[in-house]
């Protein structure tokens, strides 16, 4: 069963410092990693995709792939309250398989 | 503006009734997905299509049906058999196959009592 796994939280992050998301897939041959930040009552928005071993960076958020170790992380820098929202880690296999998200807080 | 509309926002209905539920999108994407989220759960995938006139099913299709007659449209009809369908639906849309990121419509949160 291929599962990609994620610490459910909630993650408590104070304002303005940095919040680390992780996640970890089990098929080693997983070509495509996306991070989709989802609001209480909203869908999913996707903010980053990654594709290669190493960082990339957008604005405050980096996304983070290491391959021989089978996971993917997300650097939210100068956090604020309006990250506060579920962090969703999704890989692709034979289909894009979700994680169940992480709850992220960010405290005023 | 291209986007991805799914209507109704909410949707009420009887036990016993079948419904469907309106996905489209407008940015020429080949692939489109559906897939149901319970609170506390991730997405689970229902259906999905990566051509026109073509689908396939997902993880939990028991209950659903799709149709795939335009590019620009998937809807999902939830059937009478389906025994739990109070759920939040969302439809996705991705330019080709799996390996391509997706983006999601707003979701339709459907109540059967």
């Amino acid at each position: 069963q291929k599962e990609v796994e994620q610490n459910s939280g909630p993650l408590s992050v104070p304002e303005g410092a940095i919040a680390s998301l992780n996640c970890t897939y089990s098929d080693r041959v997983s070509q495509s990693f996306f991070w989709y930040r989802q609001y209480s009552g909203k869908s999913p928005e996707l903010i980053m995709s990654i594709y290669s071993n190493g960082d990339k960076e957008d604005g405050r958020f980096t996304a983070q792939l290491n391959k021989a170790s089978q996971y993917v992380s997300l650097l939210i820098r100068d956090s604020q309250p309006s990250d506060s929202a579920t962090y969703l880690c999704a890989v692709n296999e034979d289909k894009i398989i979700f994680g169940k998200g992480t709850r992220l807080h960010i405290l005023p | 503006d291209g986007g991805i509309t799914q209507s109704p926002k909410y949707l009420f209905r009887k036990e016993g009734q079948n419904v469907t539920l309106s996905c489209e999108q407008n940015l020429n994407h080949d692939a489109m997905y559906w897939y149901r989220q319970d609170p506390g759960q991730g997405l689970r995938l229902i259906y999905y299509s990566q051509i026109v006139n073509d689908f396939q099913k997902g993880d939990i299709a028991e209950g659903y049906s799709v149709s795939r007659e335009k590019k620009e449209s998937f809807p999902l009809t939830v059937t009478s058999a389906q025994k739990n369908p109070t759920a939040f639906y969302l439809c996705a849309s991705s330019p080709r196959d799996n390996s391509y990121e997706q983006y999601f419509g707003p979701g339709t949160r459907l109540t059967v009592t």
